[in-house]
């Protein structure tokens, strides 16, 4: 276990529904981040957080809306989704948002829209 | 902007020889080269982080060179197993931004 848990592990959900994934870390770290995975594609970063601020937002639509509550917690809210939206998501954890510190992933959910 | 590239050919080679996987990028030298092993549909797992001013990084059968002549990270693994098998990410950033990945390589390493 890499310390970053992910729920559910799998979702799947239609176009017209409201769903949010969770992420929780026990490493004591001050960064987080969600990332995107999508067949023969390169991870895709959509939000960081760093010490609860959102630092990053890579052009994610707006359909898409993370919440930190607080260094530990991080969400991904889902509304009206495009079945392009299936993919892995990712969330990780690091010490600080910086290159100089490696990142924890979680498992990831595995989300399908149909 | 930095682009980095990896092989997005699989690597096929025999248990027991050296795998070794390119990573290059285009412009500015990454402050810090990071590479991480990635198993189907599971997060990718941190390996090793090398530094812009070092030449090599070692862990166990893992070995990390960086040459910014070249523009290249190399990552090699020896006396490679089958439980080798794996996509490895290259991930690369310079001093204050986050890391960028890379598509990764897949390595298959057959008995």
């Amino acid at each position: 276990e890499t310390g970053v848990t992910q729920t559910p592990r799998h979702l799947v959900m239609g176009m017209t529904n409201k769903k949010s994934l969770k992420c929780e870390q026990h490493l004591g770290h001050n960064a987080m981040y969600w990332y995107k995975q999508s067949a023969k594609k390169p991870l895709e970063l959509m939000f960081v957080y760093n010490f609860k601020e959102q630092t990053e937002n890579n052009s994610v639509p707006s359909r898409f809306s993370p919440e930190c509550p607080n260094s530990s917690h991080l969400f991904l809210h889902l509304h009206t989704l495009q079945p392009e939206d299936s993919a892995l998501y990712l969330c990780a954890s690091s010490q600080d948002k910086f290159g100089t510190y490696e990142q924890y992933f979680g498992p990831g959910t595995r989300l399908t829209v149909t | 902007s930095q682009k980095i590239e990896q092989n997005s050919e699989a690597l096929n080679i025999q248990e027991g020889k050296t795998a070794t996987l390119t990573c290059n990028y285009t412009n500015y030298s990454p402050a810090y080269l990071q590479w991480y092993r990635q198993d189907p549909g599971r997060g990718p797992v941190f390996l090793l982080l090398i530094r812009e001013n070092e030449k090599e990084k070692r862990k166990e059968r893992l070995k990390v060179t960086f040459d910014t002549t070249l523009k290249q990270s190399l990552f090699h693994i020896t006396a490679s197993q089958p439980a080798d098998s794996a996509t490895y990410l290259c991930a690369h950033a310079s001093g204050y931004s986050t890391l960028t990945f890379g598509k990764g390589t897949m390595l298959l390493v057959s008995p």
